[in-house]
Order: C-alpha cells, then sequence, then structure tokens
C-alpha cells in the first residue's frame, strides 16, 4: 500500500532562517506531487506541485522554493524564513484514479 | 480562477440526526469534486470522489452528489456520530489541480 511522510512534524524557526521540509512517498512510482499551506483560520493553498524529477510548478508568488532530487521525494525550502510563513504544510500525492492522499503535515510557527 | 465556497462553516448537531454540507464552485469545467475530512492537528482524509461525468457516490453512511451545471455538491452523513467531529472540506479539480473551500465544521453531541 502507499504511504506518504513527512518531516519534521512539528518546527519553531525564528524570522530570516532557513527552510527544509521533507516529504516522501512509498508504494508508488512517478507520483504527482503537491505542496500545501494552510494558515491558521484560512483554507489550503495550493504552493507548488510536481510531474516528475526536477519539474516543478509553482502557484503561488513567495519566498518558498521546491525540489523534487528523486522520484519519490519532494522538498519545501526556503532561504529566509517570514512571520507570514507560518502555517500548516501538507504534501499530497496524486493517484492514477484522481484521487489526493496527504501526509500527517508540518507545523511550522516563525518567531 | 475557481472561487470554493462552503456554507455553513460550523454546524453542531445531536447524535442520530443527519448532516448536509453544502458546497458551490464558480467554475463548472471540471475533472471532478472531491471531499476530506480533518481531524484538528491533522492530515486530510479522503472521503469521496466525484467525477466530472458522475452525479453521485456513497461509502457507507456518506453521500455526495454533485450539480456540475449549477456548481454545486452536497455531502450527506446520515445517523451523524460523535466520531464524525471534525472539519470537512470540499476541493474541486481542475487541470489536475486542487482549490480548496474554507470547510465546515461539524460538532456532534453525544
Amino acid at each position: 500500500s502507499q504511504t506518504i511522510h513527512q518531516w519534521p512534524a512539528t518546527l519553531v524557526q525564528p524570522v530570516g532562517s532557513p527552510l527544509s521540509l521533507e516529504c516522501t512517498v512509498e508504494g508508488t512510482s512517478n507520483p504527482n506531487l503537491y505542496w500545501y499551506r494552510q494558515a491558521a483560520g484560512r483554507g489550503l493553498q495550493l504552493l507548488f506541485y510536481s510531474v516528475g524529477i526536477g519539474q516543478i510548478s509553482s502557484e503561488v508568488p513567495q519566498n518558498l522554493s521546491a525540489s523534487r532530487p528523486q522520484d519519490r521525494q519532494f522538498i519545501l525550502s526556503s532561504k529566509k524564513l517570514l512571520l507570514s510563513d507560518s502555517g500548516f504544510y501538507l504534501c499530497a500525492w496524486r493517484t492514477s484514479t484522481d484521487t489526493q492522499y496527504f501526509g500527517p503535515g508540518t507545523r511550522l510557527t516563525v518567531l | 480562477k475557481q472561487e470554493v465556497t462552503q456554507i455553513p462553516a460550523a454546524l453542531s448537531v445531536p447524535e442520530g440526526e443527519n448532516l448536509v454540507l453544502n458546497c458551490s464552485f464558480t467554475d463548472s469545467a471540471i475533472y471532478n469534486l472531491q471531499w476530506f475530512r480533518q481531524d484538528p492537528g491533522k492530515g486530510l482524509t479522503s472521503l469521496l470522489l466525484i467525477q466530472s461525468s458522475q452525479r453521485e457516490q456513497t461509502s457507507g453512511r456518506l453521500n455526495a452528489s454533485l450539480d456540475k451545471s449549477s456548481g454545486r455538491s452536497t455531502l450527506y452523513i446520515a445517523a451523524s456520530q460523535p466520531g464524525d467531529s471534525a472539519t470537512y472540506l470540499c476541493a474541486v479539480d481542475d487541470d489536475y489541480k486542487l482549490s480548496f473551500g474554507a470547510g465546515t465544521t461539524v460538532t456532534v453531541r453525544a
């Protein structure tokens, strides 16, 4: 069966520090992968998606970036965090039947 | 740009009552519509997916309908239980990307 992992589960970082969140998927190959952010009191916002290694599409211009160095690995990064980057970050993958499955999420607090 | 709205924002019902959650979207050119459940501090759990060519999907006590022409979907939960308490999110898939509503937070009172 397919499983999606995210780490860390929680993170507290100072403003201006770098960020690296990792997502890996097991049990499937060449998945479409997605990064979403859920800010307090707001809906989910699609940040990036990837249809293959090295292929990244950005949905919202901001100080975040994404990379896909391996088929089942998706990384979200920032060089300098802002207060507004705080939120719940979710990774998801899309099956061949179009269902999206989500990981457990990373709670990021920027102080 | 697709806009997804969910009404009501919150709902509190006694155990055993049926739940009706509404979702509307502005652009009817969609591939599918999905309903998710989110427990506090957790990721999303997929409940039902309705393809654009379908009118409804059922899974156990859950039934979701889709009227693409009017831009509406409804999630019905029969005989609600306290374990159904969660936030329910509607998401519309157009061009292989999901646009989410803000969700309906459901509380089922024992």
